[in-house]
């Protein structure tokens, strides 16, 4: 059965600084990864997914994920974080015919973001 | 498009009632989803729908618990009868190929 680990379950960065989100997926196959992020009170959204291709994978508001294979890893990182980052965010391992039928997703990992 | 549409947003209600949450998806969208999220369980799919048709209810709780979906706008997930551990924030989602978009979730609470 596919899992999702998110060893990080609360991050405090400085605004303006680099981040890097963990996420360590187990599945028997290609894998389809993606990461969400869900402010409070509101639905997830989407930031980027992977499904083939090139490894590292851009996505909206600035961030990107690296798909490592070797280490089942999926790590979102993004260069430097603004107070509107400040968000709970979801890794997810997908499954299905066009791969996102069902998903598994993480723990989560909440972000909060210093001044 | 005005995106997943779920109501109500918020529900109270006391055990044993019955707790009717409505999600209208984004038009075109051919599949649809419930979710549930809890802090103990985090996400959990519950069931999807293909077509309006159900094609796994595998994450559905128990027999207290059933949705259905009468037409490509519309589906229902129905708790009876409710119970206090049923108290979460339910999620519906769309998608057409590959990206769900979810709604804004009804946050039940069962007293």
């Amino acid at each position: 059965a596919q899992s999702v680990t998110q060893p990080d379950i609360h991050i405090t960065v400085s605004e303006g600084a680099s981040l890097e989100l963990r996420c360590n997926y187990s599945y028997g196959a290609t894998p389809y990864l993606f990461w969400y992020v869900q402010s409070p009170g509101q639905g997830l959204q989407l930031l980027l997914k992977y499904f083939s291709g090139d490894t590292l994978v851009q996505g909206i508001k600035g961030f990107e994920a690296e798909f490592k294979r070797s280490q089942s890893s999926f790590n979102l990182r993004k260069p430097s974080v603004h107070w509107s980052d400040a968000a709970e965010y979801f890794c997810a391992v997908g499954a299905g015919d066009f791969g996102n039928e069902k998903l598994t997703f993480g723990t989560g990992t909440r972000l909060t973001i210093i001044p | 498009d005005a995106g997943v549409i779920q109501s109500p947003r918020h529900e109270v209600t006391e055990m044993g009632q019955e707790v009717t949450l409505r999600c209208k998806p984004i038009s075109g969208h051919d599949y649809l989803f419930w979710y549930r999220q809890t802090m103990m369980r985090g996400l959990e799919l519950l069931i999807y729908f293909n077509n309006n048709v159900p094609i796994d209810d595998s994450g559905m709780p128990e027999d207290r618990f059933s949705a259905k979906m009468p037409n490509a706008s519309f589906s229902t997930l129905k708790i009876q009868p409710s119970e206090p551990r049923d108290s979460a924030v339910y999620f519906c989602a769309s998608s057409f190929r590959n990206e769900q978009f979810f709604g804004p979730g009804t946050r039940l609470t069962v007293l």
